[in-house]
């Protein structure tokens, strides 16, 4: 059965420290999508990447770099030099090409990280 | 800017007395959906549509309705609104169904008295 698993509920760092936010999933599929959403306080969710389970190249993006390693079957998310305003909850999230899922996208829980000043 | 717009930001209502909310999109995007969310949980499907096509998720309460006017608007109407209904209710687009991106709005958040 297609799941994800975000084991750390919730994380807490000093500002400027580095945090790698996990993400576990299970598919049946060959060909899926993996995404990571940010949920700031506001409410509003951000999309943050989309990668597909052919490219398991690492992705950059300023302070945010993702690890994508099938063998593992896990797509980690690492900020860099965290800031304040970093603090929100994660999603990390699997969406299959077969869509035995009925066109959903399976959420992981969520991780809570919080950066103190 | 492309967006996701929702109306009302923050809504409050009484129990039992019926509440729309509305969601519009200006990326032209065939697929809309419409999720609530509760204490920060991961977000749950409540209904989507391709073009017109409607699709009901088999766990949402018969409370819950959508309308679709056309391809920019989409509503949920909460029929007789229970203190459990009380959650963040997002709306969301995609170009396609399956694999394309998600989008979402910012939201609205019903309170229920």
């Amino acid at each position: 059965a297609q799941k994800v698993t975000q084991a750390q509920t919730e994380i807490s760092v000093v500002e400027k420290e580095d945090v790698t936010l996990d993400c576990v999933y299970e598919t049946r599929d060959t060909t899926y999508y993996l995404f990571w959403y940010k949920q700031p306080p506001s409410g509003e969710l951000v999309f943050l990447i989309r990668r597909n389970s052919f490219d398991e190249q690492n992705e950059i993006s300023g302070r945010y770099s993702w690890n994508f390693q099938k063998s593992t079957s896990s797509f980690n998310f690492t900020i860099t030099a965290s800031q304040v305003v970093d603090s929100a909850v994660y999603f990390c999230a699997l969406s299959e090409y077969e869509m035995d899922s009925n066109y959903q996208l399976i959420w992981g829980a969520g991780t809570k990280l919080i950066i103190k000043p | 800017d492309a967006m996701v717009i929702q109306n009302p930001r923050y809504q409050v209502t009484q129990f039992g007395k019926p509440v729309t909310l509305s969601c519009s999109q200006t990326l032209n995007h065939n697929v809309m959906y419409w999720y609530q969310q509760k204490s920060s949980q991961a977000p749950k499907l409540l209904f989507h549509y391709y073009d017109k096509d409607f699709n009901n998720e088999a766990d949402t309460p018969d409370n819950f309705q959508s309308r679709r006017p056309n391809t920019s608007f989409c509503f949920l109407d909460i029929r007789s609104p229970g203190l459990g209904d009380a959650a963040m209710y997002l709306c969301a687009t995609s170009r396609d169904y399956g694999t394309d991106t998600q989008y979402f709005g910012p939201g609205t958040r019903l309170t229920v008295l």
